[in-house]
């Protein structure tokens, strides 16, 4: 069975304090790796998506990579607008429906 | 392009109560995703179409939840006989083949 497991559950930083986020995943066949922001309540907002191992995407302060086991989301400088909770989902190769993990809560603080 | 809109965004019932939910996909989306997502948890799949054919519904979905497409457009989820186990917030999403999934804002079920 495909299973994601996300960690922390929760980081609080300062503003400008950068950390990265992890993803690990477990996946018959990996056709693809997404990253989705949530914001309380809204629907998860894409981010990236990460087909291959070695594989970097960025897009402002965030920046996502993944390996054979994990992918990691590194937050580069964050402010307090990037507090949410950033879900990790894994799709299986057949065009499965995405699994999700449980996400990780982000708080920035000013 | 206005998103995936969801309607109602918020819902109260009574427990044994049978709910409706509707779903608006982006239009040119062929693929229409329902999800639930509970306090502290990731979404969780329920069912999806293509265009208007229901290929794959979640072993866990209890049969008191049913889905429609018709003519591969809006999609609407019932829940009949809500328990209050049901309540969470229910997602749904579009894309095409290969593309990544877009999101409504969710319709938020509350049984008392």
């Amino acid at each position: 069975e495909d299973q994601v497991t996300q960690s922390p559950e929760a980081l609080r930083l300062q503003e400008g304090e950068s950390s990265s986020l992890n993803c690990s995943y477990t996946v018959s066949g990996l056709r693809g790796l997404f990253w989705y922001r949530q914001d309380p309540g809204k629907g998860p907002e894409f981010l990236f998506t990460l087909y291959s191992a070695g594989e970097e995407k960025e897009k402002e302060r965030l920046k996502a990579t993944l390996t054979k086991k994990e992918s990691f989301l590194h937050i580069t400088a964050p402010k307090p607008e990037d507090s949410a909770t950033y879900l990790c989902a894994v799709q299986a190769s057949g065009n499965t429906p995405l699994v999700f993990g449980k996400g990780t809560r982000l708080s920035v603080i000013a | 392009d206005t998103g995936v809109s969801q309607n109602p965004r918020h819902k109260i019932t009574k427990r044994g109560q049978n709910v409706t939910f509707r779903c608006d996909p982006i239009s040119e989306h062929n693929r229409l995703y329902w999800y639930r997502q509970t306090l502290g948890q990731g979404p969780e799949f329920l069912t999806y179409f293509q265009n208007e054919a229901q290929l794959e519904k979640s072993r866990l979905l209890s049969d008191r939840f049913s889905a429609e497409r018709p003519k591969g457009s809006f999609s609407t989820l019932e829940i009949q006989r809500t328990e209050q186990g049901d309540s969470a917030m229910y997602l749904c999403a579009s894309s095409l083949m290969y593309s990544p999934l877009h999101f409504g804002n969710g319709t938020r079920l509350t049984v008392t």
